[in-house]
């Protein structure tokens, strides 16, 4: 199992330019999540999705959109880069289960490697 | 609002020094979920722990141990022994059940710690 993947690595980009972000998983999970991180911030949620064909923001949307048109993969889409996207993104994937009748557990996320983004 | 405090911006311990990561949290929902999360200098969120609203028990995973006090809202991390292996950032977070029911997670804003040889 590889897990949660992410492409590319690393990334320069100049402002206005565009580019999608890939993450797949081969867990069969449900739900994945996009999240950038920056110094002295944690990392903040952008957008999710509980299954295929879903999507729904986050806590710092702005800027991106993202689709889930099959259930192991989630892109996010920088239409217009800015400077102020530059971060690191991470992708995440995770799993509901239910070991007592009515009540559900989320499980941890399982997290990818990351990708460095510089906009210049 | 949900929301996960870690007020240790930085530690700095030499090595065999026992160190307490921090965390406190804030929500309403009456069940949730509290997690912590290792990423060491290569850059990779490793998880540590997962611990629900249900069980106030403290767990001890080795040289690792977590104390999840409701009535203080506080779910802290306790390294015993530590190595310089343990250097890393450490992140709690924090996922609502009834008002998310989507398992996304809040984080904190990371404690760095340093152990030195």
């Amino acid at each position: 199992n590889a897990g949660v993947t992410q492409t590319p690595k690393f990334r320069v980009l100049k402002t206005g330019q565009s580019m999608t972000l890939l993450c797949a998983q081969d867990m069969n999970h449900e739900y994945m999540y996009w999240y950038r991180q920056d110094p002295g911030m944690g990392l903040r949620l952008i957008h999710y999705s509980v299954g295929e064909g879903t999507t729904a923001k986050g806590e710092v949307p702005d800027g991106y959109n993202v689709s889930r048109l099959k259930k192991q993969n989630f892109l996010l889409g920088l239409e217009s880069a800015a400077p102020s996207q530059t971060s690191v993104y991470f992708c995440a994937s995770s799993y509901f289960s239910s070991t007592t009748p009515g009540q559900a557990t989320y499980n941890e996320q399982f997290f990818g490697p990351g990708t460095r983004l510089t906009v210049l | 609002a949900q929301k996960v405090t870690q007020a240790q911006t930085e530690i700095s311990v030499v090595e065999k020094e026992d160190v307490t990561l921090d965390c406190v949290y804030e929500t309403r929902d009456t069940t949730y979920y509290l997690f912590w999360y290792k990423q060491p200098p290569s850059g990779e969120l490793v998880f540590l722990i997962r611990r629900n609203s249900f069980d106030e028990q403290n767990e001890i995973s080795g040289r690792y141990s977590w104390n999840f006090q409701k009535s203080t809202s506080s779910f802290n991390f306790t390294i015993t022994a530590s190595q310089v292996v343990d250097s890393a950032v450490y992140f709690c977070a924090l996922s609502e059940y009834r008002s998310s029911n989507t398992g996304k997670l809040i984080f904190g804003q990371g404690t760095t710690l340093q152990v030195k040889p």
